[in-house]
């Protein structure tokens, strides 16, 4: 089945700094590629996605491209702010999505 | 506006009791899913439907049931089977790639 690797936090960051959360995956065919975002004590949201490779996915100024290549999906966003602190999951799937264990982002003023 | 919603936002479990985690869209999506979180680790799939009257086990099905009577409709019975419950619940629902979460429900045990 599918299945995630994703970078460890937590990752601290001081406003403004550049943020890279590395992602990789192993599945079979070509599943769509997603980035979730998880606010303390909420439920998850969509933050961006792409569903063929080279599609780049942004949103609120994070981007991530889907690397057939390399099979990745790095999230990176080039001045984090406070209100960015949360928990990052990336997921690759077809009808069943499978997630990586979460990197928690703190940006400290 | 349609989304997925999710009752009720706590609740508390006693020994030896079973419980329900309600979970209702109104997507019209056809697949509905359940996941547990432990705090400061991802989500683990317990069970998923891709359709009315047909589910499936995931990863940590052991001590949960579930049903899918209704479209909209998936809940989830923490049974007392289940020696651990303690945790974030989130079902989700889908349509190809779009995937919808609800707000989660926390269930402690008392």
């Amino acid at each position: 089945g599918d299945s995630v690797t994703q970078m460890e936090g937590p990752v601290t960051l001081s406003e403004e700094a550049f943020l890279t959360i590395n992602c990789t995956y192993t599945a079979t065919g070509y599943p769509s590629l997603f980035w979730y975002v998880q606010y303390p004590g909420e439920g998850l949201q969509l933050l961006l996605k792409a569903t063929k490779a080279d599609d780049k996915g942004s949103n609120k100024g994070f981007e991530a491209t889907y690397r057939k290549e390399t099979t990745s999906f790095h999230l990176e966003k080039g001045s984090v702010q406070v209100s960015d602190s949360a928990v990052y999951f990336c997921a690759p799937g077809y009808q069943k999505v499978t997630f990586g264990i979460g990197t928690k982002l703190q940006v400290i003023p | 506006d349609g989304g997925i919603t999710q009752s009720p936002k706590y609740l508390f479990r006693k020994e030896g009791q079973n419980v329900t985690l309600s979970c209702e869209q109104n997507l019209n999506h056809d697949a509905m899913y359940w996941y547990r979180q432990d705090p400061g680790q991802g989500l683990r799939l317990i069970y998923y439907s891709q359709i009315v009257n047909d589910f499936q086990k995931g990863d940590i099905a052991e001590g949960y049931s579930v049903s899918r009577e209704k479209k909209e409709s998936f809940p989830l019975t923490v049974t007392s089977a289940q020696k651990n419950p303690t945790a974030f619940y989130l079902c989700a629902s889908s349509r190809g790639t779009d995937t919808n979460f609800g707000p989660g429900t926390r269930l402690l045990v008392l």
